[in-house]
């Protein structure tokens, strides 16, 4: 069956260390894959695309890897703030800009 | 900030209700969606369009009804509302005009229970 599996657990880290999250995917083979930020009782914002013939993205402290041979992702926060704490969603693309979603790990820094 | 507004953000009402979820966006998008999501459980796509009078049902089965007549406006209606539709719902956007990254817009979502 076609899932997208993200850390279910939460993931706790101290400030200014580097978030690591993962996002696994099976039976998809996107153009595309996107990541976003869900605060609590709110939308989700988008942070970053990465396309299939890309390796690497940056923005800012966010970096993001794809390999399309595993089908995964990483998404990386580096020098981590209290305020990057939320949930990261992963959205692989199913086809005419339509996304399907993992369920998020929630992300928890502490100062 | 996202020009994408959905109205009621809360709304609680008995079964056998009909209601209609507002979604609209002042970005001129093409491609508008609808998603359903349980709280720590990922988003599910139930209803979609890629432009005015286009309509299709998304990955996940849903009782609910939608319409685009018009670009900016994509409501969706629950003719009678049962306690299983409890939920959050998200209304998007995307569209080439704007986010070169296909980025979709959300709005801030209208959680409804049905009692």
């Amino acid at each position: 069956s076609q899932k997208i599996e993200q850390n279910s657990e939460a993931l706790n880290i101290q400030e200014g260390k580097t978030a690591t999250l993962t996002c696994n995917y099976t039976n998809y083979s996107p153009a595309y894959l996107q990541w976003y930020r869900q605060d609590p009782g709110r939308g989700p914002v988008f942070l970053l695309l990465i396309r299939e013939n890309e390796k690497e993205k940056r923005k800012e402290r966010l970096k993001v890897t794809f390999d399309t041979t595993l089908k995964q992702s990483l998404f990386h926060i580096t020098a981590s703030q209290p305020a990057d704490s939320a949930t990261y969603l992963c959205g692989v693309n199913t086809g005419f800009q339509k996304l399907v979603f993992g369920t998020g790990t929630r992300l928890l820094v502490s100062p | 900030e996202a020009d994408i507004y959905q109205t009621p953000r809360y709304l609680v009402i008995g079964t056998g209700k009909k209601i209609t979820l507002e979604c609209s966006q002042t970005m001129g998008h093409d491609k508008m969606y609808w998603y359903q999501q349980d709280p720590g459980m990922e988003l599910h796509l139930i209803h979609y369009s890629y432009g005015v009078n286009s309509t299709e049902k998304g990955d996940l089965s849903s009782e609910s009804t939608v319409s685009r007549i018009r670009t900016e406006h994509f409501p969706l209606t629950l003719e009678s509302a049962r306690p299983s539709h409890t939920s959050q719902y998200l209304c998007a956007s995307s569209g080439a005009d704007r986010g070169r990254n296909n980025e979709q817009f959300f709005g801030p979502g209208t959680r409804l229970t049905v009692l």
